[in-house]
């Protein structure tokens, strides 16, 4: 079935510094793939996404590539905000599944002032 | 705000009862989906629903049941309910049927079982 492996946190980075989420997926089709970001006391809540091979999503500073030969969609940002701290999950939609989602772990960010 | 609204906001109950969580879609979407978030098994995907059919399911106990009704609002029913049901619950929905959307989500019901 399909998965989505994300790396472990929690990550924590001083204020400024580069960020990197790594995530690896496995899926029987083409699948659309997201990061979304969860807030404490929130729900989710969409960062960005990419439907096909070599699209780039970005938002906020945010960016992930889609990247078909390597089965990954990292998360990156060049500068985190204190205001960035938050629980962040990669997740796929599987189009040869009825779109059935699938979501990683989770990791945490927190970045100290 | 994501326009999806879930009731109710806290849930207090006892092994072996059972409970219904509710779930409004965002106006003009469709599709709504539900979603359990524990602390050891992380987000789990249950049940889609889109135009009150369902799409696609997902790891669902056999003690949980949902249904999308004409007005397409959901509902989530909980029965026989164990403490390891202790979660959040999440509802999403989306426009489409589900590849490729964006999800928007509830604030969550946070079910808790003594």
């Amino acid at each position: 079935g399909d998965s989505v492996t994300q790396m472990e946190g929690p990550v924590t980075l001083s204020e400024e510094a580069f960020l990197t989420i790594n995530c690896t997926y496995t899926a029987t089709g083409y699948p659309s793939l997201f990061w979304y970001v969860q807030y404490p006391g929130e729900g989710l809540q969409l960062l960005l996404k990419a439907t096909k091979a070599d699209d780039k999503g970005s938002n906020k500073g945010f960016e992930a590539t889609y990247r078909k030969e390597t089965t990954s969609f990292h998360l990156e940002k060049g500068s985190v905000q204190v205001s960035d701290s938050a629980v962040y999950f990669c997740a796929l939609s599987d189009r040869t599944n009825a779109g059935k989602s699938t979501f990683g772990d989770g990791t945490t960010l927190t970045v100290k002032p | 705000d994501s326009g999806v609204t879930q009731t109710p906001k806290h849930l207090i109950t006892a092994t072996g009862q059972r409970v219904t969580l509710r779930c409004s879609p965002r106006s003009g979407d469709l599709s709504v989906y539900w979603y359990q978030q524990s602390l050891d098994q992380g987000l789990q995907f249950l049940i889609q629903y889109y135009n009150g059919e369902e799409r696609a399911k997902g790891n669902i106990l056999e003690r949980f049941s949902a249904q999308q009704f004409p007005d397409l609002h959901s509902e989530l029913n909980l029965s026989s309910l164990e403490l390891g049901d202790s979660a959040l619950y999440f509802c999403a929905s989306s426009v489409g049927p589900g590849q490729g959307d964006e999800q928007f989500f509830g604030p969550g019901t946070r079910l808790t079982v003594l």
